[in-house]
């Protein structure tokens, strides 16, 4: 079964903080993997996707295959990051672009 | 400007009510689509198209209906709400040749 797991609904932590944001997921194919970023009252738009290897914003995310993770990371915490993150895997069959989504985790980041 | 609009963003409404949730993107991309979300919980698709006359159901069975008669426009329609349907309803879109997907603001859903 093709499932994306957020395990933390809330992460509080701290501004200058490591950040580590957590995402399993489950695929029996080659995953293409995505976090998607939600600004309070802004629209949920794509962070980083696992292809490109960027940083966007601090963050970057490696995937692991043997752990089958996605973990976002961010070394120090901005205020600004404070938002919802889903991470979300592309599948389905037949070549059209699904996306199965976490639950999400919320990030507080305080002052 | 070129962007993904929903309308309305808010609904209350009562049971047995006929309603239709619209969407329309101005940027010109060809696959849309319709995701349900409950507070706290993953987006579910619940309606995709790959272009214009193709619609296709998603993952989590849905009591609506979508159309795509035009490239812009994708409605979701109920034609009977009941309390069940009660959610936050995202519309997104994608251009030909990626696969970022672009929201829209969302519909949030009341049934009483």
């Amino acid at each position: 079964a093709q499932r994306v797991t957020q395990p933390e609904k809330l992460l509080s932590v701290f501004k200058g903080a490591p950040v580590e944001l957590k995402c399993n997921y489950s695929y029996s194919g080659s995953p293409e993997l995505f976090w998607y970023v939600q600004y309070s009252r802004q629209r949920l738009q794509l962070l980083l996707r696992h292809i490109s290897r960027e940083s966007i914003k601090g963050f970057t995310a490696d995937l692991n295959k043997g752990e089958t993770s996605f973990h976002l990371k961010k070394p120090f915490a901005q205020e600004e990051d404070s938002a919802m993150y889903y991470c979300a895997l592309k599948g389905g069959s037949g070549g059209y672009n699904k996306l199965i989504f976490g639950a999400g985790t919320r990030l507080a980041v305080h002052p | 400007e070129a962007d993904i609009y929903q309308t309305p963003r808010y609904l209350v409404i009562g049971t047995g009510k006929k309603i239709t949730l619209e969407c329309s993107q101005t940027m010109g991309h060809d696959k849309m689509y319709w995701y349900q979300q409950d507070p706290g919980m993953e987006l579910h698709l619940i309606h995709y198209s790959y272009g214009v006359n193709s619609t296709e159901k998603g993952d989590l069975s849905s009591e609506s209906t979508v159309s795509r008669i035009r490239t812009e426009h994708f409605p979701l329609t109920l034609e009977s709400a009941r309390p069940s349907h009660t959610s936050q309803y995202l519309c997104a879109s994608t251009p030909r040749g990626t696969d970022t997907q672009y929201f829209g603001p969302g519909t949030r859903l009341t049934v009483l």
